[in-house]
């Protein structure tokens, strides 16, 4: 069936260090993997995504990669800042516009 | 350029009362999804609109349905509403057809049954 796994649930780090959340879908998954950031009492915000036809991408301090045969998708933060706190969804998409969350991971950056 | 625009933002209803919500997609953004966010079971997709025919369904009873009109607004509908039921909705546009293009989500409604 569609489904997304993601982990870990909670991550804490300190300001400066690196974040990684990583997930995992199950098949016949489309091409198209976003990450959504959502701030308490917030909309999910789109923050990066990747499709199949690229192993990774990057945007400041942001870097998603994929690997379609092990069908697992990671997203890593560096230099993390106490506004990185949020909690962090990945998705996959089954069908047309049909996104499938992971369960969230809550980070937390203390300063 | 207007983002995805969901209202009412906040709504308490009573058990076995039905309510609407509405959601106007970002302008020539022909699909709408929505989604119920809860703390136990996170975001659920429940059904995805584009050119006014509903194309994907969740996992979600019958009581909740949905419409999509010619402008693309989109409303949804939850009948004889239970206190499971509250939650955040939300509601997400997107410009491709093909659902691999970014969705966009509104604010949310937030709704309480009591």
């Amino acid at each position: 069936g569609e489904n997304v796994e993601q982990h870990p649930s909670t991550l804490s780090v300190q300001e400066g260090d690196s974040a990684v959340i990583k997930c995992t879908y199950s098949d016949s998954a489309s091409n198209y993997f976003p990450w959504y950031k959502q701030e308490l009492g917030k909309r999910p915000q789109l923050i990066i995504d990747i499709r199949s036809n690229v192993g990774e991408k990057k945007d400041q301090r942001i870097a998603v990669t994929l690997n379609k045969t092990a069908k697992h998708f990671s997203l890593h933060i560096t230099e993390t800042q106490p506004e990185d706190s949020a909690v962090y969804f990945c998705a996959a998409v089954w069908g047309y516009n049909k996104l499938i969350f992971g369960a969230g991971t809550r980070l937390a950056v203390h300063p | 350029k207007a983002g995805v625009t969901q209202t009412p933002r906040y709504l308490i209803k009573t058990r076995g009362q039905q309510v609407t919500l509405s959601c106007s997609p970002i302008s020539g953004h022909r699909s709408v999804s929505w989604y119920q966010q809860t703390p136990g079971q996170g975001l659920q997709f429940l059904f995805e609109y584009f050119s006014e025919t509903q194309r994907n369904k969740g996992n979600f009873p019958g009581r909740f349905s949905g419409r999509q009109f010619s402008n693309s607004r989109s409303e949804m509908n939850v009948s004889t509403l239970e206190l499971g039921d509250s939650a955040l909705y939300l509601c997400a546009s997107s410009l491709d057809a093909g659902g691999n293009t970014e969705a966009f989500f509104g604010q949310g409604t937030r709704l309480t049954v009591v």
